[in-house]
């Protein structure tokens, strides 16, 4: 079952702050996100557990809510650097393959 | 460390050739995933593998087969190659705690079919 997220795309000026969701049908066991440029391979952000995780590096941030199944990715004071297509990944189960959503392509204006 | 890494990088076929797509990691992961993405698209889950010997069908399979004779390799073919197969192809790499570790993605192989 493939999340959904939202919103699909999002233009933003350098120092604005921005919030993409990912939420799923079903009972969620992880959530990753990832960031992929044009061109290149996804690269991993981080990965939340189910049990109502928040987690967060330099500026981006990431809560799951475990009963609304949802998880939100949280990005403040953007950066150029931030551009890029964002891609949650969801997990049913402890030991089950990652179904990744079709993505919220952000674009960091100066 | 090389992580996980794709060959070729591109690729021209015509239609009803076949194909092999080299996928191998050196981080001795039990996990392996080949995506495959459209143009402005999101990542589709073509074939997994939890260890050597076991694979298992993801989201779109049908004009794929795959095999897991060791963990550092998962090959990825094509067979009877058809327009619709035009599309980027990225193998991942996870382990080796389940849910709890970050996925290696390759460079990927850009794929088009003529």
């Amino acid at each position: 079952q493939q999340p959904v997220q939202s919103p699909q795309a999002v233009i933003l000026r350098e120092g604005e702050d921005a919030v993409i969701n990912c939420s799923s049908s079903k009972a969620l066991y992880s959530v990753h996100w990832y960031r992929q440029k044009h061109g290149e391979a996804p690269v991993f952000l981080m990965i939340l557990l189910k049990g109502g995780e928040q987690k967060g590096h330099d500026k981006i941030s990431a809560s799951f809510n475990e009963k609304k199944q949802q998880s939100s990715l949280y990005l403040t004071a953007s950066q150029l650097s931030y551009s890029g297509t964002y891609f949650c990944g969801t997990e049913l189960g402890g030991y089950q393959k990652v179904t990744f959503g079709t993505g919220t392509k952000l674009q960091v204006i100066p | 460390n090389a992580g996980v890494t794709q060959t070729p990088k591109f690729r021209i076929l015509k239609i009803g050739q076949s194909m092999t797509l080299q996928c191998t990691q050196d981080m001795n992961h039990n996990y392996m995933y080949w995506y495959r993405q459209d143009p402005g698209m999101g990542l589709k889950l073509i074939y997994y593998s939890v260890g050597a010997g076991i694979t298992d069908k993801g989201e779109v399979p049908n004009g794929y087969n795959v095999s897991r004779s060791t963990t550092e390799d998962f090959p990825l073919r094509l067979e009877l190659a058809a327009p619709s197969q035009t599309s980027v192809y990225f193998c991942a790499s996870e382990g080796p705690g389940r849910g709890k570790t970050e996925a290696f993605f390759g460079q990927g192989t850009r794929l088009t079919v003529v």
